[in-house]
């Protein structure tokens, strides 16, 4: 079954508000979560690190004031795209890797969410 | 930097074998991983490669050359429902999250 669940499956929203992506590991505690994006016919770009108990790490050309990251617990990372903007349009996928089975186990992926901005 | 080649779109048919190769050109490879991605859905874990050689897996098998930057996704038995995108990932010790996604293989399956 999953090991990571992300909620909401779709959203569509109106251009200047603001979405909540949730992404909880529901079989081990993850003290760093990976949030990424990917638009039709692309690879997966990471957008940021979570960490828990600490600020997020951001890849470069991410806008941290933009996409804000909440890592409020061992099994629970959030993000929030702050006023929404069309281009923002994307799925976003969190993952996470269970630290009790070795430093190379796989990447274990939410379902994603597939944003739509009006 | 990194870069990881792989076809973008392959056709093959059912009951048959296809085979996806993977290139890449990193610095402190430590394994490959091959995702299978369904449209709109996330990827999910086919196989690790760190050592040089085969892996098998069911109908799935993956292979490592570390010396030739190369790896491939053998799919035997081809199913409809392996149409999907499959992703190769190269795992780098100290990176963010370790992995550097190719763009992915589109993979149709006809009748």
């Amino acid at each position: 079954g999953a090991v990571v669940s992300q909620h909401p499956s779709r959203v569509i929203c109106k251009s200047g508000t603001s979405v909540k992506i949730e992404c909880r590991s529901l079989d081990f505690q993850a003290t760093t979560m990976f949030w990424y994006r990917q638009f039709p016919k692309q690879s997966l770009m990471l957008m940021a690190t979570s960490n828990e108990g600490s600020k997020a790490t951001y890849e470069q050309g991410v806008e941290k004031d933009k996409f804000l990251i909440n890592h409020a617990s061992l099994t629970l990372s959030t993000l929030t795209v702050t006023s929404a903007h069309p281009e923002d349009s994307s799925f976003y996928i969190c993952s996470a890797r269970n630290p009790g089975t070795g430093d190379s186990s796989p990447l274990h992926f939410g379902n994603g969410t597939r944003l739509t901005v009006t | 930097g990194q870069n990881i080649d792989q076809p973008t779109e392959m056709t093959a048919t059912e009951g048959a074998i296809v085979q996806i190769n993977c290139t890449y050109q990193t610095s402190g490879f430590n394994g490959l991983f091959w995702y299978q991605q369904h449209a709109g859905e996330a990827p999910t874990f086919l196989s690790y490669n760190v050592l040089d050689g085969l892996e098998e897996k069911g109908r799935f098998s993956s292979f490592l050359s570390r010396s030739k930057g190369y790896s491939y996704l053998l799919l035997k038995e081809l199913q409809m429902k392996d149409s999907a995108s499959y992703l190769c990932a190269v795992y780098v010790r100290g990176g963010a999250d370790g992995l550097t996604f190719g763009k992915g293989t589109h993979l149709i399956i006809q009748p």
